[in-house]
């Protein structure tokens, strides 16, 4: 079955370390994107990415950085720089280019810091 | 200019009810607007979309109704049933960029049995 896997489904971060999320897909999708989802705040976006070797900055960034070495993968790491990183995040695709723009979203992941 | 805001925060309907939930957008480049629905847990899933040259769109139980003029659109959700119990958000995007959504801020909905 086609898709966006994201993993881990649950990850604990101790203060002051760098921890990374993974988000794969067998869509054949160009566009992928990382939301961040808090409570009663909706889904803002960290970053975007529309084809390899190429990403840009969302609306929250700061304290993010991805890659995009490979169509397929787009992972999300969350440094010691970001001071709130706890949240559910959400990682999406689309094929570039299509007539509607609907999102496949994965099913998340969810940071704790401890 | 780049929001779009949703209301209500959450909404209790009872079953076989009709839940609605509303959206406004000031950025008139946005030219698609779809709705997601979110369990927990889970990703949000495409639940229906529609583009400003219509007025209303209908897939089963759910319906789009949309007012350009107004900068507004709403959800319709007719007879609720309690699986439809879940978060929708709405959403915008413009054609021809970068596909990016601006999402709402989300709508919890409980439809009691």
């Amino acid at each position: 079955d086609g898709g966006i896997t994201q993993s881990p489904k649950y990850l604990f971060r101790k203060e002051g370390q760098n921890v990374t999320l993974s988000c794969e897909q067998n869509l054949n999708h160009d566009a992928m994107y990382w939301y961040r989802q808090d409570p009663g705040q909706g889904l803002r976006l960290i970053y975007y990415s529309q084809i390899v070797n190429d990403f840009q900055k969302g609306d929250i960034a700061e304290g993010y950085s991805v890659s995009r070495e490979k169509k397929e993968s787009f992972p999300l790491t969350v440094t010691s720089a970001q001071k709130n990183p706890t949240a559910f995040y959400l990682c999406a695709s689309r094929e570039q280019g299509a007539v509607n723009y609907g999102y496949t979203f994965g099913s998340g992941t969810r940071l704790t810091v401890v | 200019q780049q929001q779009v805001k949703q209301s209500p925060q959450s909404l209790i309907v009872q079953k076989g009810g009709i839940s609605i939930i509303n959206c406004a957008y000031e950025n008139t480049a946005f030219d698609y607007f779809p709705w997601y629905q979110q369990f927990p847990g889970k990703g949000p899933a495409l639940l229906i979309a529609i583009r400003p040259d219509v007025s209303e769109k209908k897939e089963g139980r759910f319906t789009i109704s949309f007012n350009k003029s107004a900068k507004q659109f709403s959800l319709h959700i007719m007879d609720s049933q309690p699986g439809d119990s879940a978060t929708y958000f709405c959403a915008a995007s413009i054609a021809g960029n970068t596909g990016k959504l601006i999402f709402g801020q989300g709508t919890t909905l409980q439809v009691k049995p």
